[in-house]
């Protein structure tokens, strides 16, 4: 079984500065998504990286998949309050159902 | 077009009662997945159904059990609830089931409290 491990666990940052998150997996990934949950919401799909190496980047967020497709990272530039939640990993398996197998979460705080 | 819901939005059983959660998929959607979050954790997949016929589960014991129906909507049924059972029950559903890139659509939820 496919185990993510996310860090941090926890983020508290002030309006304006910037992070990253990291997820890693102890085998490779077929392919890899970003979440964003928010309290009282399910989760709601940010990207889908597929390709080594491959960055994508959707306004503040610029998301990185490993050369190895073992790890992925999640930078935000200019953190705002909005961007507060729960940042989840998961790897898609594509030939079983798309069944999602989820890392354990970054909660993060943007404090304005 | 219509997201994906589920019933209730709360729910509070003792141990030892049985529950049942309701989820109506997406417009077009033919799959659906169900997952447990627990407090401070990431979703844990149970198990998905495709085309009313289970398509995968998870490490999760036969008192967890589900159905889809006709048109697509699905049932998740915890018996013998345990305290550990506490959580938030999401469901998500997509196109396909057994092969190829489709992106999954999560529902907000139903919390379940066993006390």
């Amino acid at each position: 079984t496919q185990l993510l491990e996310q860090s941090p666990q926890f983020l508290s940052i002030q309006e304006g500065e910037n992070l990253t998150v990291y997820c890693n997996s102890s085998s490779v990934f077929s392919s890899l998504q970003w979440y964003r949950q928010e309290p009282g919401e399910g989760p709601v799909l940010l990207v889908t990286v597929v390709t080594g190496g491959e960055v994508k980047k959707l306004k503040r967020l610029t998301f990185q998949f490993g050369d190895a497709r073992k790890d992925s990272s999640l930078h935000i530039t200019a953190a705002q309050p909005g961007d507060t939640g729960l940042y989840l990993c998961a790897e898609r398996d594509n030939n079983a159902g798309n069944m999602l197998t989820f890392g354990g979460g970054t909660r993060l705080m943007v404090k304005p | 077009e219509t997201g994906v819901t589920q019933s209730p939005t709360h729910l509070i059983k003792t141990r030892g009662q049985q529950v049942t959660l309701r989820c109506s998929s997406q417009s077009g959607h033919n799959t659906v997945s169900w997952y447990q979050q627990a407090l401070g954790q990431g979703p844990q997949f149970i198990f998905q159904y495709y085309r009313e016929e289970e398509n995968g589960r998870g490490n999760f014991p036969p008192r967890f059990s589900g159905l889809q129906f006709p048109n697509y909507s699905s049932e998740l049924n915890v018996n013998a609830l345990e305290l550990d059972d506490s959580a938030l029950y999401l469901c998500a559903s997509s196109l396909g089931g057994l092969a190829g890139a489709y992106e999954q659509y999560f529902g907000p939820g139903t919390r379940l409290t066993v006390t």
